[in-house]
């Protein structure tokens, strides 16, 4: 069974603050990783993908990628109450068929 | 292209009625899915197409939920004989060959059986 886990939250940060969401996935053969953002009631949205090791920076935000600890984390530098949201990790399943998600981290921004 | 559009946007049905949804994927995205999302749980995979093959299908995809995509372009979703189990927003999702690129979501539909 492969997996995608994240601590469900909530996580709360002050805005301004540095908000870091983690992931790990349990297969091994995964090469795609990628953030989604969900606001309440909508769909998700694309916001980072990575696929090597090392960090990738976009704007505000820093995917991670560490394939020996199968691990992903997403930074968000000067968190702003707009980013309070929920942050949906997913991880392609091999053969780039499809991908799996986890059950998303509730990210809370208070000013 | 404005996207991937789902239709209808909300559904409430009585226990045992069928019901179908609607996707449009973005014109130049040969690759469609459809998961399903209930409250606090992150989007689980039913089905997906390349073109006119639906190539894959879920377990969570009992004999009640079929799924088409005639000519390769929108796709339906059916889901017979609702059950209250089947409350839950319904997403639609394209891509281009290699979901490595990521995909697209529709707005989603969201169904309440009541």
């Amino acid at each position: 069974q492969k997996e995608v886990e994240q601590n469900s939250g909530p996580l709360s940060v002050p805005e301004g603050a540095i908000a870091s969401l983690n992931c790990t996935y349990s297969d091994r053969v995964s090469q795609s990783f990628f953030w989604y953002r969900q606001y309440s009631g909508k769909s998700p949205e694309l916001i980072m993908s990575i696929y090597s090791n090392g960090d990738k920076e976009d704007g505000r935000f820093t995917a991670q990628l560490n394939k020996a600890s199968q691990y992903v984390s997403l930074l968000i530098r000067d968190s702003q109450p707009s980013d309070s949201a929920t942050y949906l990790c997913a991880v392609d399943a091999g053969g780039y068929n499809k991908l799996i998600f986890g059950a998303g981290t509730r990210l809370a921004v208070h000013p | 292209d404005t996207g991937v559009s789902q239709n209808p946007r909300h559904k409430i049905t009585k226990r045992g009625q069928n019901v179908t949804f609607r996707c449009d994927p973005i014109s130049e995205h040969n690759r469609l899915y459809w998961y399903r999302q209930t409250l606090g749980q992150g989007p689980e995979f039913l089905t997906y197409f390349q073109n006119e093959a639906q190539l894959e299908k879920s377990r969570l995809l009992s004999d009640r939920f079929s799924a088409e995509r005639p000519k390769g372009s929108f796709s339906t979703l059916e889901i017979q004989r609702t059950e209250q189990g089947d409350s839950a927003m319904y997403l639609c999702a394209s891509s281009s060959d290699r979901v490595d690129y990521g995909y697209t979501f529709g707005s989603g539909t969201r169904l309440t059986v009541v």
